[in-house]
């Protein structure tokens, strides 16, 4: 099936640090999703984006719609233990009857105490 | 409000077998997506059902179907078992089409076919 190109695929960081990802795709999309998923749980909506070019922010966490609608960025802040997980980016585009998301391959954020 | 419930947790089964997998959205919501979760290929889409009709569908065989009941409640069936149908199966319940409103996923049955 199709996939987002997600990176990076994982990262090791220190307490405090930021953290970049970023997401691209072959196709455009009018929505882009920014998702985390604990160990045993489903992934949980972090930021939603409907606009090429919108950057959004939520606490720590901010992120961008590319302006060719076809890739995404999520940059968090100041990172915490909590923080730990995977982020998925989720790109849709609504032709009527086919609105399905399609997801990016992840990025496991650990924090190296 | 309870968020989605998704049962069993944990399903283990042998090739050739079916499994049926059940979710149950949150209060009030009409749409249901399923979705596959294995490392190698990573979330994909199966199939979303709204008001008792399936919607949309992903690029998945005939094994997979799945239905969804008056109270909105969904089952995903799958048939003949593979095992690389060994995945992490989610679902995920909107207030109406997923395209148009946020989704919200359960803790996924985790399925182990040998």
């Amino acid at each position: 099936g199709q996939q987002l190109n997600q990176s990076p695929q994982s990262m090791f960081i220190q307490e405090g640090e930021d953290v970049s990802m970023n997401c691209t795709s072959s196709s455009i999309f009018n929505t882009w999703l920014w998702y985390k998923q604990d160990p045993g749980e489903g992934p949980v909506l972090l930021i939603a984006l409907y606009k090429a070019g919108e950057l959004t922010s939520n606490g720590r966490l901010t992120a961008q719609f590319g302006i060719t609608r076809k890739d995404s960025f999520l940059n968090i802040s100041a990172s915490i233990p909590s923080d730990v997980g995977i982020y998925f980016c989720a790109g849709q585009i609504s032709n009527f009857g086919n609105e399905k998301l399609t997801f990016g391959t992840g990025t496991r954020l650990t924090i190296i105490p | 409000k309870a968020g989605v419930t998704q049962t069993p947790r944990y399903l283990i089964k042998t090739r050739g077998q079916q499994v049926t997998l059940s979710c149950s959205p949150i209060s009030g919501h009409r749409s249901v997506s399923w979705y596959q979760q294995t490392p190698g290929q990573g979330l994909q889409f199966l199939f979303e059902y709204f008001s008792e009709t399936q919607r949309n569908k992903g690029n998945f065989p005939g094994r997979f179907s799945g239905r969804q009941f008056s109270n909105s409640r969904s089952e995903m069936n799958v048939s003949t078992l593979e095992l690389g149908d060994s995945a992490l199966y989610l679902c995920a319940s909107s207030l109406r089409l997923a395209a148009e409103n946020e989704q919200f996923f359960g803790p996924g049955t985790r399925l182990t076919v040998l």
